[in-house]
C-alpha cells in the first residue's frame, strides 16, 4: 500500500534562509509525487510534482524538490524563505487512483 | 469562472440532521473527488468519479454517506444522521481522467461542517 510521512509538525524558519520541509513515502511500483500548500480557510494549492525525469523539480512561487529514490524522500525546498510561505504544507504520492496525503507541516517564516 | 466550487462554504447542523453538500468542477475534468480533513490532518481520500461512474470508495465512507454525480458534471455528497464525528472540512477536487495521472487536482476551498 502506498504511503507518505511527514516527520515534523512544525518547521520555523528565519526570511531570508533557506527552508527544507520533509517528506518519505513508500509506494510499490513507481512514485508520482506532489506538494500542496495550504492557506488559512483555502483550498489546497499544488506547487510541484514528480512523475519522471529530474531528480530536481521547480515549482511555484520559488519552491523546488528533490526525488531522491534510494532514501525514498522527496523533500520540498526554498533557497530564502518569505515570511509569506507560511502555511501548512502536505505531501502526497499517487500509484494508482486518488492521492494519498501526508499529515501536513506547518512552516513559520519569521520575520 | 475557472476553478472548482463549492456550495455552501460553512454548514453548522444539529446532530441527526442530514446535510447535501455541492461541487462544480472544472468543466473540461472528468475526474472528481471528495476528500475530508479535520483539523491536524491531511485530507483523507473518501471517493471519486470519473464522468458520473462512482470508481471507488474509502472504507471512511460509511452507509451515511453517499455522492453523485449525475451527467457527469457537478456533484453532490450528502450525509445522513449527522454525528459530532462528521465535523470536518469537506475538500472537492477535479482532474484530468487517467492520462492524468501526473497532474495536479485542482481543489475547492472546501465546505467546513459543523455538527451540534
Amino acid at each position: 500500500a502506498q504511503s507518505v510521512a511527514q516527520p515534523e509538525d512544525q518547521v520555523n524558519v528565519a526570511e531570508g534562509n533557506p527552508l527544507t520541509v520533509k517528506c518519505t513515502y513508500s509506494v510499490s511500483g513507481n512514485p508520482y509525487l506532489f506538494w500542496y500548500v495550504q492557506y488559512p480557510n483555502r483550498g489546497l494549492q499544488f506547487l510541484l510534482k514528480y512523475i519522471t525525469g529530474d531528480n530536481l523539480v521547480k515549482g511555484s512561487y520559488g519552491f523546488e524538490a528533490e526525488f531522491n529514490k534510494s532514501q525514498t524522500s522527496f523533500h520540498l525546498k526554498k533557497p530564502s524563505a518569505l515570511v509569506s510561505d507560511s502555511a501548512l504544507y502536505f505531501c502526497a504520492v499517487r500509484e494508482e487512483g486518488p492521492y494519498i496525503f501526508g499529515t501536513g507541516t506547518r512552516l513559520k517564516v519569521l520575520a | 469562472d475557472t476553478g472548482v466550487s463549492q456550495d455552501p462554504r460553512h454548514k453548522i447542523t444539529k446532530r441527526g440532521q442530514n446535510v447535501t453538500f455541492r461541487c462544480d468542477p472544472i468543466s473540461e475534468h472528468n475526474r472528481l473527488y471528495w476528500y475530508r480533513q479535520t483539523l491536524g490532518q491531511g485530507p483523507e481520500f473518501l471517493t471519486y468519479f470519473q464522468n458520473e461512474a462512482q470508481l471507488e470508495k474509502s472504507r471512511l465512507l460509511s452507509d451515511r454517506f453517499s455522492a453523485e454525480r449525475p451527467k457527469g458534471s457537478f456533484s453532490t455528497l450528502e450525509i445522513q444522521r449527522t454525528e459530532q464525528g462528521d465535523s470536518a472540512m469537506y475538500l472537492c477536487a477535479s482532474s484530468l481522467g487517467w492520462s492524468g495521472v501526473g497532474y495536479g487536482y485542482t481543489f475547492g476551498s472546501g465546505t467546513r461542517l459543523t455538527v451540534v
